[in-house]
């Protein structure tokens, strides 16, 4: 399975500003993932990264608060945009190795603090 | 209604018992179905994943699904304190490709 790791592994912010994380993946995959994690909550899905093109996103999730971009197939950037203190979540990328079928496998996360 | 329903626990499983997992999705076109295991602080890992009717086993672990109940479940043998962890449910809808999680259950395996 691919390896996946992420950067940074965890910050402080103030609000109001931004921040930007990076999901490298060892090997080319098709698929690539965003999803939110929020204390004591279970994974929710940001978007889907699409190589070459727009992101995928899913409902309450808009591109001007998470913009992502994906220009290739082993890498990813998820911006978290003018930051509130409820943006205070664990982010996390996952990749898929051939199609949306498989198991998607994730990186450490990114676990975020807005002060 | 949710999606994926997991009971949240936290499910209590002595040293050496058997740990049962359950889990129920809405969509009856669901294709794929995962178990992850996430420790405290960590990422979810992928432990199970099984696509058709009946059982999968992987050394302590087993998977078994009934897509007619739309119900899928996670056995844990020989329960370790190192199980101790949320179990998430994770089901591949058959639009879009994406995964929806339930809740997660936790496990807490008692010496």
């Amino acid at each position: 399975s691919a390896v996946i790791s992420q950067k940074p592994s965890r910050d402080i912010c103030q609000r109001g500003t931004s921040l930007t994380i990076q999901c490298q993946v060892d090997s080319q995959v098709t698929m690539m993932f965003w999803y939110r994690q929020q204390p004591g909550q279970s994974l929710t899905l940001i978007a889907t990264a699409n190589q070459g093109s727009e992101a995928t996103y899913e409902s309450g999730f808009v591109i001007d608060k998470f913009p992502i971009s994906r220009p290739n197939l082993t890498f990813s950037t998820l911006t978290v945009s003018n930051m509130s203190p409820e943006d205070s979540s664990i982010y996390l990328c996952s990749a898929a190795d051939r199609n949306g079928n498989q198991p998607q496998h994730f990186g450490d996360g990114t676990r975020l603090s807005i002060l | 209604q949710k999606e994926v329903e997991q009971n949240s626990g936290p499910l209590s499983v002595p040293e050496g018992a058997i740990a049962s997992l359950n889990c129920t999705y809405s969509d009856q076109g669901s294709q794929s179905f995962f178990w992850y295991r996430q420790y405290s602080g960590k990422s979810p890992e992928l432990i199970m994943f099984i696509y058709s009717n009946g059982d999968k086993e992987d050394g302590r672990f087993t998977a078994q699904l009934n897509k007619a109940s739309q119900y899928v479940s996670l056995l844990i043998r020989d329960s370790q304190p190192s199980d101790s962890a949320t179990y998430l449910c994770a089901v591949l809808v058959a639009a879009g490709n994406k995964l929806t999680f339930g809740g997660g259950t936790r496990v807490l395996v008692k010496p």
